[in-house]
């Protein structure tokens, strides 16, 4: 199957700093990337919808200037949480699909914000 | 909207035993896809199963089958001569046509008892 990296797999920042998480394709192009949060025990949320060179889609309550989403290339998607806060931790996993119908996850990373 | 709805939050089966876990939705569309995922404590999304809502035909994948019920809106997931490494949080999602992003359930923890 089509692999899908995601970087990186945790990350502890202070609050109020930014952290950047990159999701790659590693060998298909991503036309499509998708950006999911997950707490614990719970099931995955979309947050944002990026098709590449265009803006990403928001959900509905996911705030765009807080998560900012950048998929400049076919195989290239980051999730900026900017001014991070201690209930912006959780699990983020990003989702890529290509030509085929199915969506190929990235490993995910765990956010702490102290 | 479409919904996905998993009515069993913990399920257990016994090793080499067989086990069902349930999965309804709802859509008012009448071409889509529907997905097992495995999440196993890794946290990595795995794919386990697709079926395609025009295929009349049951998908399977070796031990992994499932029960697709168009007109009742079911899809349950049969796993076979269950394994330990089977146990992980087990979700099923729905995906409309065209470049749409998955719509996940809530998910079914499933243990195996050796």
């Amino acid at each position: 199957g089509a692999v899908v990296s995601q970087h990186p797999s945790w990350v502890i920042c202070k609050s109020g700093t930014s952290v950047k998480i990159e999701c790659r394709s590693l060998d298909f192009q991503a036309t499509t990337m998708f950006w999911y949060r997950q707490f614990p025990k719970q099931s995955l949320m979309l947050m944002a919808t990026s098709n590449e060179g265009s803006k990403a889609t928001y959900e509905q309550g996911v705030e765009k200037d807080k998560f900012l989403i950048n998929h400049a290339s076919l195989t290239l998607s980051t999730l900026t949480v900017t001014s991070a806060h201690p209930e912006d931790s959780s699990f983020y996993i990003c989702s890529a699909r290509g030509p085929s119908t199915e969506a190929f996850f990235g490993q995910g990373t765990r956010l702490t914000v102290v | 909207a479409q919904t996905v709805t998993q009515s069993q939050p913990e399920m257990s089966v016994q090793e080499a035993e067989t086990v069902t876990l349930s999965c309804t939705y709802d859509t008012s569309e009448s071409d889509y896809y529907l997905f097992w995922y495995k999440q196993p404590p890794s946290r990595q999304m795995i794919l386990v199963i697709r079926q395609e809502a025009y295929k009349q035909q049951n998908a399977t994948e070796n031990r992994f089958s499932v029960n697709f019920q168009k007109a009742a809106k079911s899809f349950s997931l049969k796993i076979s001569d269950s394994q330990l490494g089977d146990a992980a949080m087990y979700f099923c999602a729905y995906r409309s046509t065209g470049n749409t992003p998955l719509v996940f359930g809530k998910g079914t923890r499933l243990s195996v008892i050796a």
